[in-house]
This record gives structure tokens, C-alpha cells and sequence, in this order.
């Protein structure tokens, strides 16, 4: 079984560029998640979808920032006109259900980006 | 604002030695928690979980919870030197809170050869 497969592993951008991170989810999983991690620093939770919907968008920068999730394809996480402190790893992960049902989550390799 | 706090370490233990590792929660309605190992540059790797007061053990690793004190452990018997990672606990929220998975800034553990 695959697991949670993010692309690109590594991105960079320019400043005022777009970034497009995606994320397939693991098989049999329709919860996904993604967190930011900044360098020595935790993990914080940015947004959840399940398929077509955004479910909590509430650990998101109000602009900028997107989620989507549509019926077929990946999920994919969108920064526009980017700035250097948007520079961080960005993880994604999937659960089979959803995480007041005591289920497990497992992440993706994560996509490191770097804004120049 | 729910927290997740972890002794940020670092944690230094012998190989072959027991690692210690602490987590206390503030949402007392969360009912899922989990372990997380990091190694440096790569993605957390889900290790244990538990879901019921008391230890549950998984080889070397054995995790403790105490849901009225709002505490979690991990217990590393036998440290080897490929346990040094940075190791996060995390908790699933509860209510509105659910569909977050809270984590703590992780503790930094190394095993001395």
C-alpha cells in the first residue's frame, strides 16, 4: 500500500510567485490534513478537508492561502504571491476517519519550501 | 486555545538506558493521543497510540495515560542510538476541536553510545 504522497518534495519560489502543493491521501482514506512546520518549530494545524469540502480552515492565514480537495485528483494546498516567511515544510496527512473516532494519522513526506 | 505541552530537552540517555518522555494536554475532553517520532529533515512517523487509561506496550515502546491527571508518556526501553529523533505527542481535540490534531513542539532525544 502507498502511503501518503506529497509532491514536489522540494519547491522554491520567488517572492510574489504562486506555490502549489498537492497531496494524495493514503488508500482508503478520505480525511486529509495539512500542518506547517517552521524551522525548530512545531507543527501547526492549517486546514482539514474531506472530499469537495472544507471542513476547518481555521489554523489558515486569511489571504493568500488555499485548500481544496476535489472528487478526483489530489488534495492541493495553493499560496499565492509568496513571501519569505511562508519558507517551511508543509505535511500532509490522511486518516480513514474522522479524529473524534479515535483514528490514527499517518503523514506524507512533506514539501519543503523556500521562498528567495 | 488548546495546548500540548512536551519538555522541549534535549533528553540525554545512555544506550541501553530507559528515555522518559512527558506530555501533559489542557483539553480534558480529548480521548486519542499519540506518539510521533522526527528524525531532523523528515516527516513525523506515527509510533504508538493509545486511547485508554493505563500503559500499553509495543515492543521496546510502552505509553502511559492518566486521563484525569491529562498526562502522557512514552517509555523507551533498551535506547539505541537510532531511537535519537525528536519525538512529539499529540492529541486529537474534542467538540468543535475534533478535527485538529494538537502536537506538542516535541522533545529532542539522544542516545549516547
Amino acid at each position: 500500500n502507498a502511503g501518503v504522497m506529497q509532491n514536489p518534495r522540494h519547491l522554491v519560489r520567488r517572492r510574489g510567485q504562486e506555490a502549489r502543493l498537492r497531496c494524495s491521501p493514503m488508500k482508503g482514506h478520505s480525511h486529509v490534513y495539512w500542518y506547517r512546520q517552521l524551522p525548530e518549530e512545531g507543527l501547526k494545524f492549517m486546514v482539514y478537508l474531506q472530499k469537495e469540502n472544507i471542513i476547518d480552515e481555521s489554523g489558515m492565514p486569511k489571504e493568500r492561502f488555499s485548500a481544496e480537495f476535489p472528487k478526483e485528483g489530489p488534495s492541493i494546498l495553493r499560496i499565492q504571491q509568496v513571501v519569505r516567511g511562508d519558507s517551511a515544510a508543509y505535511f500532509c496527512a490522511s486518516s480513514p476517519r474522522g479524529g473524534d473516532l479515535n483514528t490514527e494519522a499517518f503523514f506524507g513526506q512533506g514539501t519543503r519550501l523556500t521562498v528567495v | 486555545q488548546k495546548e500540548v505541552e512536551q519538555n522541549s530537552g534535549p533528553l540525554s540517555v545512555p544506550e541501553g538506558a530507559i528515555a522518559s518522555l512527558n506530555c501533559t494536554y489542557s483539553d480534558r475532553g480529548s480521548q486519542s493521543f499519540f506518539w510521533y517520532r522526527q528524525y531532523s529533515g523528515k516527516s513525523p512517523e506515527l509510533i504508538m497510540s493509545i486511547y485508554s487509561n493505563g500503559d500499553k506496550e509495543d515492543g521496546r515502546f510502552t505509553a502511559q495515560l492518566n486521563k484525569a491527571s491529562q498526562y502522557v508518556s512514552l517509555l523507551i526501553r533498551d535506547s539505541q542510538p537510532s531511537d535519537s529523533a525528536t519525538y512529539l505527542c499529540a492529541v486529537w481535540g474534542s467538540g468543535a476541536g475534533s478535527y485538529q490534531l494538537t502536537f506538542g513542539k516535541g522533545t529532542k532525544l539522544s542516545v549516547i553510545p
